[in-house]
């Protein structure tokens, strides 16, 4: 049975860093590329981040790019998102995912990790 | 900035039929786009239904199915029973590299 599951979030001050970890089981984690998405409170889903299976490639939405870094340990079958200079905005529960295939996306999805960006 | 748009609300009889749309601002939808849709309810992870256009996870009830109209990605429930109502969201993939979701689309079933 596949599972993830998402830990890190926490409420941080505007400016602050934090690192989220998703734990992954019951598939060969290095062959199928992940992502981050995010919902603010009462609001859609927001395509954050994916990254390949062997971590070489990796992508990021415009409002995050230079700030949130992804980056998956494939020993530890582990995905990460570094998350500096938080704003207020980056406020939203952040769900690791897993992609089926190039063209399948977020097959499966971990039940989320609440990031609180206020002073 | 790329924006995806879907209706923002839709309402059906149990039993009837509806159609879902997902349309881009940089133009016609086509298969290069790989569109994927997604089911969400209150308090719950987001569930995949369909991947490249029109193609069914094994857990996808048979009353759900994609396709390319117009040029829009479209979502059809056929038959549609009280347990469809939530959020529906559509995923479309730019280049390989960026990934866009749409605003949604609340299915209320009344």
């Amino acid at each position: 049975e596949v599972q993830l599951v998402e830990s890190g979030g926490g409420l941080v001050q505007p400016g602050g860093s934090l690192r989220l970890s998703c734990a992954a089981s019951g598939f060969t984690f290095s062959s199928y590329a992940m992502g981050w998405v995010r919902q603010a409170p009462g609001k859609g889903l927001e395509w954050v981040s994916a990254i390949s299976g062997s971590g070489g490639s990796t992508y990021f939405a415009d409002s995050v790019k230079g700030r949130f870094t992804i980056s998956r340990d494939n020993s530890k079958n582990t995905l990460y998102l570094q998350m500096n200079s938080l704003r207020a905005d980056d406020t939203a529960l952040y769900y690791c995912a897993k992609d089926l295939s190039s063209k399948s996306y977020f097959d499966y999805w971990g039940q989320g990790t609440l990031v609180t960006v206020s002073s | 900035q790329t924006v995806v748009t879907q209706e923002p609300s839709l309402t059906v009889s149990p039993g009837g039929t509806v159609t879902l749309t997902c349309a881009s601002s940089t133009g016609a939808v086509t298969s290069g786009y790989y569109p994927n849709w997604f089911q969400q309810k209150p308090g719950q992870a987001p569930r995949a239904l369909i991947y490249s256009t029109s193609n069914k996870h094994s857990w996808t009830p048979a009353r759900f199915s994609g396709s390319l109209l117009g040029g829009k990605a479209v979502l059809t429930l056929s038959g549609v029973q009280p347990e469809d109502e939530a959020e529906y969201y559509c995923l479309l993939s730019y280049g390989g590299a960026q990934r866009v979701f749409g605003g949604g689309t609340k299915l209320t079933v009344l």
